[in-house]
């Protein structure tokens, strides 16, 4: 079954300091991978996915993501940390061969982000 | 990014009423939108997948009687809530697909508090 799973409920940075959020998953086929945002009482924005090519891959706000296969793992990096960086941050990835390509996706517990001046 | 908009973002209705909560793509059409409940602190729990002009699929263990869904337009699905009892506040997001494909994404609403009293 696919399934996602981040295994840190918190993380703490200083700011400035680089930060990494991390992801694995498991899946039949292709993974087709992304990571959410989630600011206090609002919706999900998106940052950035993996469907195919580089494994590095760029997204909004200075973040990156690298996928690495032999590790089944799409962790969210960031080379220096902003306090308003500090948020819920969501690894997901897309249910191709469920739900009749309805493409849904499965969250990850999410990770909280703090990051402190 | 494509704009998702929900309505509204905070409603409290009295125990027993129904409540509706409206899910728009505002520049792009949305053939499949999707809609979930999120607790306090918790992931996201996908309850339905709504496609326009059929009946929405709904995920194990939601009442689809009770959680009606409409999706009578390309960039317009609906919720609602009948018969809201306090164990039904929660914070309910929305999202739609761009496109078809594996390449497409999925964009999420600003999400609609729902309290029940």
């Amino acid at each position: 079954a696919q399934s996602v799973a981040q295994p840190e409920d918190q993380v703490n940075v200083a700011e400035g300091n680089p930060l990494t959020v991390k992801c694995t998953y498991s899946v039949s086929g292709n993974p087709y991978l992304f990571w959410y945002v989630q600011y206090p009482n609002r919706g999900l924005q998106f940052l950035l996915k993996y469907i195919t090519g580089d494994n590095l891959v760029k997204g909004s706000y200075g973040f990156e993501a690298e996928f690495n296969k032999s590790q089944t793992s799409f962790h969210l990096k960031k080379p220096s940390a902003l306090v308003s960086d500090s948020a819920l941050y969501f690894c997901a990835v897309r249910d191709e061969f469920l739900s009749g390509g309805y493409n849904k996706l499965i969250f990850g517990a999410g990770t909280r982000l703090a990051v402190h001046p | 990014g494509a704009v998702v908009s929900q309505h509204p973002s905070w409603v409290i209705c009295k125990s027993g009423t129904s409540v509706k909560i409206e899910c728009r793509s505002l520049d792009f059409q949305a053939t499949t939108m999707f809609w979930y409940r999120q607790f306090p602190k918790q992931s996201l729990m996908l309850m339905a997948t709504s496609n326009e002009g059929s009946k929405a699929t709904y995920e194990q263990g939601v009442e689809k009687d009770k959680f009606l869904i409409n999706h009578a337009s390309l960039t317009l699905s609906t919720l609602t809530v009948t018969s809201a009892h306090p164990e039904d506040s929660s914070f309910y997001i929305c999202s739609a697909r761009t496109g078809t494909g594996v390449v497409n994404t999925i964009y999420f609403g600003e999400g609609s508090w729902l309290t029940v009293v």
